[in-house]
């Protein structure tokens, strides 16, 4: 089957950076996807990575180890707009059926 | 300016009734999908449509129908709603092509609907 561990809560001060980590077991893999959900929203596609490295998006950038089943993302100049849940999410199987993992609540405080 | 739409946004139905949740893409995706998600929680992926005429079920045991007649379109019936499937419902399409060399690959979610079975 199909795992992916995250934390679950994530607490970080305005201004500052945070690493959300995800690890992951999984056959079949492509690629490893992060997604922002708002309170009461939908999830907004953020990032993908398929090969090993840093993909950098503005303040967000997405890490990810093949070989150690393992990426995180990465948030700096943190804003009280990214007070949100982050998921990540594989990409495997002959199908390109996406697994989520179960979140990370993120709280920016001032 | 959303490109896959469903309607209703929130639904408060009494049990034993038929409902179909409506989804809408105008991307021209091959891949669509159906989500269940309580508050708080993870995404459980119900349904998926990799095509006309081709519909799966997901990895979370479902109680609804789907159906796929048209690219745009990916219907989810529930013939008769019981208060376990009080929930919020995603849809989401993509595009992604294990072929190409460099996939921007990313699903597009609808705003969901929030169901109620009171």
């Amino acid at each position: 089957g199909q795992s992916l561990e995250q934390p679950s809560e994530v607490t970080a001060v305005e201004g500052a950076i945070v690493q959300i980590n995800c690890t992951y077991q999984t056959s079949g893999f492509y690629g490893l996807s992060w997604y922002q959900q708002h309170d009461g929203g939908a999830p907004t596609f953020l990032s993908y990575n398929a090969l090993d490295g840093l993909e950098e998006t503005g303040r967000f950038s997405s890490f990810l180890s093949r070989s150690d089943s393992y990426g995180y993302l990465l948030l700096q100049e943190l804003q009280m707009k990214d007070s949100a849940s982050y998921f990540c999410a594989v990409l495997s199987g002959g199908y390109q059926k996406v697994t989520f993992g179960t979140g990370t609540k993120l709280q920016v405080i001032p | 300016e959303a490109d896959i739409y469903q309607t209703p946004r929130y639904l408060v139905i009494g049990t034993g009734k038929k409902i179909t949740l409506e989804c809408s893409q105008t991307m021209g995706h091959d891949k669509m999908y159906w989500y269940q998600q309580d508050p708080g929680m993870e995404l459980h992926l119900i349904h998926y449509s990799y095509g006309v005429n081709s519909t799966e079920k997901g990895d979370l045991s479902s109680e609804s129908t789907v159906s796929r007649i048209r690219t745009e379109h990916f219907p989810l019936t529930l013939e008769s709603a019981r208060p376990s499937h009080t929930s919020q419902y995603l849809c989401a399409s993509s595009e992604f092509n294990p072929a190409d060399r460099n996939p921007n690959y990313g699903y597009t979610f609808g705003s969901g609907t929030r169901l109620t079975v009171v």
